[in-house]
């Protein structure tokens, strides 16, 4: 089993609707993010959470929220997709090993 | 800021030949750094990394990277290319409370 899980792999939604990105890990982290990555543009930090009682905003928090549900999910909602939002996304855990990404959520919205 | 820059944004060898990336970072103490490989649909996967106990770091597959605190450099070279390689390679900065990505340099291998 993976270290980093994320749920779905891939993704078709429509304008408007909600959707969830999930993401576990068997780590043991505490420490756990979300990037979304363009062409061009690398990976760009959404939120970061350090522990469970601990969410911040990252670069381009507009549009997202999260919720850390325990030490090792983090899941990530766009309340209303916009076509813009269409992206990769990667959830990722750090420790002292480094840093651990999951396999990417590809998000198309239509 | 504390930032990476990836000086190129595609490579392009031959098979065989050496490859080399190109990082820069900007910082007033020596960072944490690291170069992750995304291949076509893959997650990414970390080949090396850098925390200033030996400037020159040896990765996965062959890659290494050498960090030069006078150049404020962490380029990442290989002697020889394979046809594996072609991927898309990112330098990052780890910090404190998070990380910062290169844009990436996407390599390609001529047979």
């Amino acid at each position: 089993d993976a270290d980093v899980t994320q749920t779905p792999r891939n993704r078709i939604t429509k304008t408007g609707k909600r959707i969830m990105l999930e993401c576990s890990q068997t780590k043991g982290h505490d420490r756990m993010y979300w990037y979304r990555q363009d062409p061009g543009l690398g990976l760009r930090l959404i939120y970061y959470s350090f522990d469970v009682k601990d969410i911040n905003k990252g670069e381009i928090s507009d549009g997202y929220s999260v919720s850390r549900q325990a030490q090792a999910k983090f899941s990530l909602s766009l309340e209303s997709a916009i076509p813009n939002q269409t992206a990769l996304y990667f959830c990722a855990t750090s420790g002292r090993d480094g840093y651990t990404f999951g396999s990417g959520t590809r998000l198309t919205v239509v | 800021a504390q930032s990476v820059t990836q000086l190129d944004s595609h490579v392009s060898v031959s098979e065989g030949t050496p490859v080399l990336l190109r990082c820069n970072y900007s910082s007033s103490y020596s960072p944490s750094l690291f170069w992750y490989v995304q291949h076509p649909n893959k997650g990414l996967q970390l080949l090396l990394k850098y925390t200033s106990a030996a400037t020159l770091v040896k990765g996965i597959n062959g890659f290494e990277a050498e960090f030069k605190k006078s150049e404020t450099s962490f380029h990442l070279t290989k002697p020889s290319a394979h046809m594996s390689d072609a991927a898309e390679y990112f330098c990052v900065r780890g910090g404190y409370q998070k990380v910062t990505f290169g844009t990436g340099t996407k390599l390609q291998v001529i047979p």
